[in-house]
């Protein structure tokens, strides 16, 4: 158990449909990271926040959208659902090793794996 | 640009054979970071390992271990006597320091170990 948690663990919604994916850090990480995971593209990052802010984009759609709440935990909106969205979606969180000039390692949830009718 | 290469997409042993996962990276950053992740059938990324570029020592755990060559861009991982349990999809990743804190990884290599 990394210590992530992501909920739901199955989402089976239609096209043009929103869903909301939550995401709670390891205790004590700052930085929230979502990534996705589907058969064509493999792993892809989208979207990373560090206590509160956003830090960095990757791949994103414009219908997605994220955003990390006061108590660190955060939240990967997907709207106007296509087919093409169906994958599983991790969530990873990691702290932030200030000054060391290191990097941290990522822990993964379980993934919210959607399904897109 | 940074990239990871797993040529292998999947590999298939029996119960106690040695294996050997490949990974090639590219970056152009001096300093970097290497990672090997599992994903069993149950669907989750487990952590492994991770390799600083300043660090070539290799490293061993139980029957897992990792070769990791600077002069070849490669981060290999080697399961001894393999198990039922290590059958997986292995994904190797990589962070270059500086700029985005994102991990690129590799396709993913499925591991089959049959008894």
């Amino acid at each position: 158990d990394s210590g992530v948690t992501q909920t739901p663990k199955h989402l089976i919604t239609a096209t043009g449909q929103r869903v909301t994916l939550r995401c709670s850090p390891r205790s004590g990480d700052l930085s929230v990271y979502w990534y996705q995971q589907s058969l064509d593209q493999g792993l892809q990052f989208l979207i990373q926040y560090y206590n509160g802010e956003e830090r960095a984009k990757g791949n994103i759609l414009e219908r997605f959208s994220a955003q990390q709440f006061p108590d660190l935990h955060s939240e990967l909106n997907l709207s106007s659902l296509e087919l093409g969205d169906s994958a599983l979606y991790f969530c990873a969180s990691s702290s932030r090793l200030r000054g060391t000039g290191s990097t941290d390692t990522q822990y993964f949830g379980p993934g919210t794996r959607l399904t897109v009718l | 640009a940074q990239k990871v290469t797993q040529a292998q997409t999947e590999i298939s042993v029996v119960e106690k054979e040695d294996v050997t996962l490949d990974c090639v990276y590219e970056t152009r950053d001096t300093t970097y970071y290497l990672f090997w992740y599992k994903q069993p059938p149950s669907g989750e990324l487990v952590f492994l390992i991770r390799r600083n570029s300043f660090d070539e020592q290799n490293e061993i755990s139980g029957r897992y271990s990792w070769n990791f060559q600077k002069s070849t861009s490669s981060f290999n991982f080697t399961i001894t006597a393999s198990q039922v349990v290590d059958s997986a999809v292995y994904f190797c990743a990589l962070k270059s320091q500086g700029g985005s804190e994102k991990l690129v990884f590799g396709k993913g290599t499925k591991l089959t170990v049959n008894p």
